[in-house]
């Protein structure tokens, strides 16, 4: 099966400017997840998607940051106006869960995102 | 707060055994889990335990002790490949479903 894909794999924008990212989960997967890591830091927590509803934004930094899941497949992220502070790579992750069981994440190769 | 905790750097020669420790403060859990990511990759599902235990998948176990919030990674007959980073994460209760809540991951060197 396809894994999840992010686009783009790399993106540098200005402060100030607007950028969107992109994540397919695999197909039936109906949890996604947004992540960010900052340089040397933890893989820090964005939002949960179930399905096409929010189930979970307590991660979201600020209201700069936008998530859609469009009828439960793809997602976007989307930060605008894109801060310096904001530079990290992004992951999106999707899993088949029931309950509690031991379903691990799988995880895109992330978009490393560089604000100048 | 939440945070787990693991060493930022660990360095081993080839066909050695390494030990990645890892202690959680969580509200609520599940479970521990356990990823790798080689640089510019993608974190991968290396194991999880949700019981009290020693769990083994090949060359790699690991182990979890909820009494004391502490877990870690063990890696046999190390290779070069295995140079990577290691993140532990918690398994946390979100509102009926789960989320992982990750440390900020080990990095492995393994050297000839």
């Amino acid at each position: 099966e396809a894994g999840v894909t992010q686009f783009p794999s790399h993106s540098v924008i200005e402060k100030g400017q607007t950028v969107t990212l992109r994540c397919d989960p695999i197909s039936g997967h109906d949890n996604l997840y947004w992540y960010r890591r900052v340089m040397g830091k933890e893989i820090k927590f964005l939002l949960h998607f179930v399905k096409e509803s929010k189930q979970d934004e307590s991660g979201m930094p600020n209201n700069r940051f936008l998530a859609e899941r469009t009828g439960g497949t793809y997602s976007t992220l989307k930060v605008q106006p894109a801060e310096l502070e904001d530079s990290g790579v992004y992951f999106c992750a999707s899993s088949q869960e029931i309950g509690r069981d031991a379903y691990g994440y799988t995880f895109g190769s992330g978009t490393r995102l560089t604000v100048v | 707060g939440q945070s787990l905790e693991q060493p930022s750097e660990v360095t081993a020669v080839e066909g050695a055994i390494v030990q990645i420790n890892c202690t959680y403060q969580t509200s609520g859990f599940y479970g521990l889990s356990w990823y790798q990511q080689h640089d510019g990759g993608a974190p991968t599902f290396l194991s999880y335990n949700a019981l009290d235990g020693l769990e083994e998948t090949g060359r790699f176990s690991s182990f979890l002790s909820r009494s004391d919030s502490y877990g870690y990674l063990l890696l046999q007959e190390l290779q070069m490949k295995d140079s990577a980073s290691y993140f532990c994460a918690v398994r946390s209760p979100s509102g009926g479903y789960n989320k992982l809540i990750f440390g900020a991951g080990t990095r492995l060197a393994v050297h000839p």
